[in-house]
């Protein structure tokens, strides 16, 4: 059974801080690695999907790591604003599979 | 815009009656899934169409049926509802090539009383 953990798995911050939180997954067959934000009562959203090895991908003040060869990911999110308060999910997909497994995901709350 | 709609929002069931939730995409994307949330936990699998070839996870219940008439479409059919149904189920659809990510409907919020 593949297992996909995230650490912590819920956070308060102060706005203006920044933070970072962390997947872990098995390296065996990777083929990519997925980060979602989902806000309360709304779609969970695409962030970035990975792929190799070292890759690194930012948007706005979110940034992703990727190290395929241990198994994990970090998500970083510099100068925290209260819009950042959301849940955050990895998944990662093997072997070509057209499915992700998620982790449980990382509950962020920025305090004002 | 194009996007992934579910409905309903919200599901109120009685234990074992059958209920239908449903998602549709204006996307069309070849792949849609269905996964279930229950509180804190990881999003699970039940099952996903890569256009008309159905997929079953193999630790989905029997009780968990899914119809996808055309792309647009697809239903998650609970036959028998359990107290332990209750959760969050969530739509969400792909491009079936490349590195894209998922575009996910909102989810349906179900309660078994």
């Amino acid at each position: 059974i593949l297992n996909v953990e995230q650490s912590p798995q819920s956070l308060h911050v102060q706005e203006g801080d920044s933070t970072n939180f962390t997947c872990s997954f098995p390296s065996s067959n990777f083929y990519a690695l997925h980060w979602y934000r989902w806000e309360t009562a709304k779609s969970p959203e695409a962030l970035f999907v990975m792929t190799l090895n070292g890759d690194e991908k930012k948007k706005g003040r979110i940034s992703a790591t990727l190290n395929t060869k241990e198994g994990y990911s970090y998500l970083y999110i510099k100068g925290s604003q209260p819009e950042d308060s959301a849940t955050y999910l990895c998944a990662s997909r093997y072997g070509g599979a057209q499915k992700l497994v998620f982790g449980q995901g990382t509950r962020l709350t920025i305090n004002p | 815009d194009a996007m992934v709609i579910q409905n309903p929002r919200y599901q109120v069931t009685q234990f074992g009656k059958p209920v239908t939730l449903s998602c549709s995409q204006t996307l069309n994307h070849n792949v849609m899934y269905w996964y279930q949330q229950k509180s804190s936990q990881a999003p699970k699998l039940l099952f996903h169409y890569y256009d008309k070839d159905f997929n079953n996870e193999a630790d989905t219940p029997d009780n968990f049926q899914s119809r996808r008439p055309n792309t647009s479409f697809c239903f998650l059919d609970i036959r028998s509802p359990g107290l332990g149904d209750a959760a969050m189920y969530l739509c969400a659809t792909r491009k079936g090539t490349g590195w894209y990510g998922y575009t996910f409907g909102s989810g349906t919020r179900l309660t078994v009383v």
